[in-house]
């Protein structure tokens, strides 16, 4: 049973319209993460969220705002959809522990192309 | 600029041979972690090796961390054709505190032929 669901698995948007990535966790993790991949940069973090708190955010635009409504989900939305956003957005969560080091557990990824 | 790399783009190698991917970093990191992406799917962990720590094993993976140079290796012997993946190092800097955020290399994409 996948522990780290990613929905859709595939998704076409037009550029300017707003989508929204679903990521559910059901490890019992604390911990969850947005990266993205794209042919042209590797994998890039995005957004930390503990305990459904941002902990860290490495994303300079605010058309990506993360939304936490439960301890197990942290979906993505995208606003003002550009053909740069093209890409597969993976979540990952983990358990933190004392002194960080934690194992990143990655989901099956979301491939979002923008036209 | 990158703040972890692996050193190669693609290695190939024949079922059996054994392998090493090569990683540099250019900040202070508390640990270094290798994963492993296969085709269509997200990364998933090989091994953690913390800062302390030389030297790592899970199976027929061996990893091996070096601070003073700012390196690592992972080393896969007996190789199989399923080992046939990308390979990314990725660093957790050593920012104090709690560490949340994965710096990941490009990645090396190693190909096993029977």
């Amino acid at each position: 049973d996948p522990k780290i669901i990613q929905k859709p698995k595939y998704l076409v948007a037009v550029t300017g319209s707003e989508k929204i990535l679903i990521c559910e966790q059901y490890l019992g993790h604390n911990a969850m993460y947005w990266y993205r991949q794209s042919a042209k940069k590797p994998l890039e973090f995005m957004f930390s969220y503990s305990y459904q708190k941002l902990m860290d955010n490495q994303t300079a635009s605010s058309r990506f705002q993360p939304q936490s409504s439960k301890k197990n989900h942290l979906d993505l939305q995208i606003t003002a959809l550009k053909p740069d956003d093209s890409a597969t957005y993976f979540c990952a969560s983990s358990q933190p522990g004392l002194g960080g080091q934690d194992t990143q557990y990655f989901g099956p990824g979301t491939r979002l192309l923008v036209l | 600029s990158q703040l972890a790399e692996e050193n190669s783009w693609a290695l190939s190698v024949h079922e059996g041979e054994s392998v090493t991917v090569n990683c540099s970093y250019k900040t202070s990191i508390t640990a270094l972690q290798w994963y492993r992406q296969k085709s269509g799917k997200g990364p998933a962990q090989l091994i953690l090796i913390r800062s302390n720590e030389r030297e790592k094993r899970n199976g027929r993976l061996r990893a091996t961390l070096d601070t003073s140079s700012q390196s690592s290796s992972l080393s896969i012997t007996a190789t199989r054709c399923e080992d046939t993946a990308v390979y990314f190092c990725a660093t957790e800097p050593n920012s104090g505190g709690s560490n949340y955020k994965l710096t990941f290399g490009k990645g090396t994409l190693l190909t096993v032929t029977p």
